[in-house]
């Protein structure tokens, strides 16, 4: 258990249906991230919030859209996706250079 | 930009055999760095990481890494692996912007 907790760990989505991945820490972090991790490509980053401020949307279709509401909680709001937005979705959260990485949720759209 | 590479996407060993896996960084200053370990259906577990000093650094699981800044690498190594240790190993850098890099992962499979 690294602290950072992910919910839900599987989903599948049809392409027209609204869901939202939610992640959770209480490491006392500041910092918050979403990560892509697709089939056969580098782990690439989505949103940073730093003290519940968004300072990175990492050119990332509007489809996506992050929310932090207060430093120990991120959601990631899913709509209107394509199939090729299945993937593994990562959040971590850092205080400092380390970052703690949830377990992720396996999005598949249909 | 800083970018990191891992040269090799797949590695098979067989198990007792040593292991290294190779990692290379572009950045101006001395990243921090760290190597992940990333099993089947699970989340990025951390091995072991590098900020300054001692450019030996031994993590968990029997894991260590050098740092090499001539070569700007850092190669992961363990001196005998066990069935276990099958998994995605990701390395990675920040430059101590909150900002971490990764490389695109090297898959270990180990032969009994």
């Amino acid at each position: 258990e690294t602290g950072v907790t992910q919910t839900p760990r599987h989903l599948v989505m049809g392409m027209t249906n609204k869901k939202s991945l939610k992640c959770e820490q209480h490491l006392g972090h500041n910092a918050m991230y979403w990560y892509k991790q697709s089939a056969k490509k580098p782990l690439e980053l989505m949103f940073v919030y730093n003290f519940k401020e968004q300072t990175e949307n990492n050119s990332v279709p509007s489809r996506f859209s992050p929310e932090c509401p207060n430093s120990s909680h991120l959601f990631l709001h899913l709509h209107t996706l394509q199939p090729e937005d299945s993937a593994l979705y990562l959040c971590a959260s850092s205080q400092g250079s380390e970052a703690f990485f949830g377990q992720g949720t396996r999005l598949t759209v249909v | 930009a800083q970018s990191v590479t891992q040269p090799d996407i797949h590695i098979t060993v067989s198990e007792g055999a040593s292991l290294e896996l190779r990692c290379n960084y572009s950045y101006g200053a001395t990243p921090y760095l760290f190597w992940y370990v990333q099993s089947p259906g699970q989340g990025l577990q951390l091995l072991l990481k590098y900020f300054s000093g001692d450019t030996l650094v031994q993590g968990i699981k029997g894991f260590e890494a050098e740092f090499k800044r001539s070569q700007s690498s850092f190669n992961l190594r363990k001196p005998s692996v066990h069935w276990s240790d099958a998994a995605e190993y990701l390395c990675t850098s920040n430059n101590a912007g909150n900002m971490l890099t990764f490389g695109g992962g090297t898959r270990l499979m180990v032969k009994p």
